[in-house]
């Protein structure tokens, strides 16, 4: 089936680390694959998407890279700051029939001053 | 622009009570879905609408019903709710449904059921 894998957290960081929370994934046929972000008593907002392999999805200074030899999509960015404190969510979704998305369960990133 | 709503942010019930929650959207989507987010799973779909008048079933569908009479609204309902139902509620909107199209959450709901 389709599956998606995260590193569990939560990761703690001081701000200006940089950043690595890993995802791969099992899928049939070639997913898309996303990144969501949830803050503190909020709902999930995309943060960046890509939908072919190497292709790179970034924004707000975050970034991922489709690998689809290593099927993996992990998030990267050069220097946190505290207002990315939040949990990360890995998804992808699949080309064929409903088009569902599929979770990882989440990494807490809590970033220290 | 609201984008997604959700209606109650939180609520507590005793086990076998009923109650809906409203999702709505101001955005002129198609696509609507109920999702539950509880520790350690991620999110999982418990159903979802591809128009108005229309539902099917996710991946976690019993104990739940749900209705779209109007576009802008989807409805969820737990007719006996049930300690396993603790959980928090997320409604999400796209338009399209093709790979890259995004969704659009609401703040959640946060019901407990004792």
């Amino acid at each position: 089936g389709n599956s998606v894998t995260q590193m569990e957290g939560p990761v703690t960081l001081s701000e200006e680390a940089f950043l690595t929370i890993n995802c791969t994934y099992t899928a049939t046929g070639y997913p898309s694959l996303f990144w969501y972000v949830q803050y503190p008593g909020e709902g999930l907002q995309l943060l960046l998407k890509a939908t072919k392999a190497d292709d790179k999805g970034s924004n707000k200074g975050f970034e991922a890279t489709y690998r689809k030899e290593t099927t993996s999509f992990h998030l990267e960015k050069g220097s946190v700051q505290v207002s990315d404190s939040a949990v990360y969510f890995c998804a992808l979704r699949v080309n064929t029939g409903f088009q569902k998305l599929v979770f990882g369960t989440g990494t807490r990133l809590l970033v220290s001053p | 622009n609201a984008g997604v709503t959700q209606t109650p942010k939180f609520r507590v019930l005793k086990t076998g009570q009923s109650m809906t929650l409203l999702c709505a959207q101001d955005m002129n989507h198609e696509y609507m879905y109920w999702y539950r987010q509880d520790p350690g799973m991620g999110l999982r779909l418990i159903h979802y609408s591809v128009g108005e008048g229309t539902t099917a079933k996710g991946e976690v569908p019993d104990g739940y019903n749900v209705s779209r009479l109007k576009k802008q609204n989807f409805l969820l309902g737990l007719e006996s709710a049930a300690p396993s139902q603790t959980s928090v509620y997320f409604c999400a909107s796209s338009y399209h449904q093709t790979p890259t199209d995004t969704q659009y959450f609401g703040p959640g709901t946060r019901l407990t059921v004792l």
